[in-house]
């Protein structure tokens, strides 16, 4: 069955440092793959797709790679800031009727 | 900045009632979605919408749930017979095929 992977449960990272998150996932092909943000007590917000002939894809702080050879997605925050504080979810996916997240990695920064 | 509503923004019902979570999508999007997550636990895919019909379900989607969308704006979802173990954040997301947009979310007690 199909499988997400994020790994490290929970992340600290330094102000300023980048944070890089990962995202595996097994026993399927996507065509595209999406991060998004999550707050406690709130729903996910979207931050970028990726599509299956994209390496990589920026917004701002933000970098996400997708490499279907190792089906392995990797999401960048550089300089980051305690407001990047959250749960981050991939969500690797073909069909736009049937997306699954992963279990989401818990990034804090501290100051 | 158009957003997915949902009400109510909580929900208490005692086991074994019915219960109605509505949403209203962003209305140009053609794609619904219901997802749930339990304290603590991973966002779980629930159903999505398509032109009027369930496009994919999960396994959690059983003969409890139904969802309708019974005018052009509000999509629903309800729970024939609450569980204790429905207890949990109701989601309701929208899209054109491509980033979802998530509502603030419904949390539902069951006692």
């Amino acid at each position: 069955s199909q499988k997400i992977e994020q790994n490290s449960e929970a992340l600290n990272i330094q102000e300023g440092k980048t944070a890089t998150l990962t995202c595996n996932y097994t026993n399927y092909s996507p065509a595209y793959l999406q991060w998004y943000r999550q707050d406690p007590g709130r729903g996910p917000v979207f931050l970028l797709l990726i599509r299956e002939n994209e390496k990589e894809k920026r917004k701002e702080r933000l970098k996400v790679t997708f490499d279907t050879t190792l089906k392995q997605s990797l999401f960048h925050i550089t300089a980051s800031q305690p407001a990047d504080s959250a749960t981050y979810l991939c969500a690797p996916y073909s069909s736009a009727s049937k997306i699954i997240f992963g279990s989401g990695t818990r990034l804090s920064i501290r100051p | 900045e158009p957003e997915v509503t949902q009400t109510p923004s909580h929900q208490v019902t005692q086991m074994g009632q019915e219960v109605i979570l509505r949403c209203v999508p962003i209305s140009n999007h053609l794609y619904f979605y219901w997802y749930r997550q339990i304290l603590g636990q991973k966002v779980e895919f629930l159903v999505s919408f398509y032109n009027n019909e369930i496009s994919e379900k999960s396994e959690i989607f059983d003969d409890q749930f139904s969802v309708e969308r019974p005018d052009g704006s509000n999509f629903t979802l309800k729970i024939r017979s609450t569980k204790l173990e429905d207890s949990a954040m109701y989601f309701c997301a929208s899209s054109e095929g491509g980033a979802q947009y998530f509502g603030a979310g419904t949390r539902l007690s069951v006692l």
